[in-house]
């Protein structure tokens, strides 16, 4: 069975710094990997999909994250965070295998501080 | 950009009533699904839906829940009997055929039980 692992529950960074938020997963195959967002009160919004090729894949947003196999992860980036950057964000890992059916990880919120 | 609706956005309902979560997924999409986030907790499959018939369900999808798609824009999600632990955000999902889309969300309802 397919699963994710967020480690990290919380992160504060300032305004201005880099983010990295760290995902891994378990897969027996190789999986589709997904970043959301989720502000306050909104729904799930897609920043960045893996599914093969380049393992450095772009999103929205000025997110980017990359596929590393050897340590089943999929970490999230941003060079320099936006005070709207603040939000909970989740990784998923779907499997053609389940209908693509998406486990998620726990979460990781986000606070940008001035 | 097309979205994926849900209606109503809060539901209250008294303990035991039967309850009926709607959606209105992306109009070209093929595959429908269902998710719940207790709050304070991951978000979590419930069931997938493809061809006008369940492709996959989760053991929480129990003979108290069922989905449906009446007509060819809505996806409906019924709770029969609702209990308190019914009480999370409940999100739909959709994507189009083929092995590279991602799944698209609503805003989700938040259905509390009294």
């Amino acid at each position: 069975a397919q699963s994710v692992t967020q480690p990290d529950i919380h992160i504060t960074v300032s305004e201005g710094a880099s983010l990295e938020l760290r995902c891994n997963y378990s897969y027996g195959a190789t999986p589709y990997l997904f970043w959301y967002v989720q502000s306050p009160g909104q729904g799930l919004q897609l920043l960045l999909k893996y599914f093969s090729g380049d393992t450095l894949v772009q999103g929205i947003k000025g997110f980017e994250a990359e596929f590393k196999r050897s340590q089943s992860s999929f970490n999230l980036r941003k060079p320099s965070v936006h005070w709207s950057d603040a939000a909970e964000y989740f990784c998923a890992v779907g499997a053609r295998s389940n209908d693509y059916k998406l486990s998620f990880g726990a979460g990781t919120t986000v606070t940008v501080r001035a | 950009e097309p979205e994926v609706t849900q209606t109503p956005s809060h539901q209250v309902t008294q303990m035991g009533q039967e309850v009926i979560l709607r959606c209105v997924p992306i109009s070209n999409h093929l595959y429908f699904y269902w998710y719940r986030q207790i709050l304070g907790q991951k978000v979590e499959f419930l069931v997938s839906f493809y061809n006008n018939e369940i492709s996959e369900k989760s053991e929480i999808f129990d003979d108290q829940f069922s989905v449906e798609r009446p007509d060819g824009s809505n996806f409906t999600l019924k709770i029969r009997s609702t209990k308190l632990e019914d009480s999370a955000m409940y999100f739909c999902a959709s994507s189009s055929r083929g092995l590279y889309q991602p799944q698209h969300f609503g805003d989700g309802t938040r259905l509390s039980i009294l």
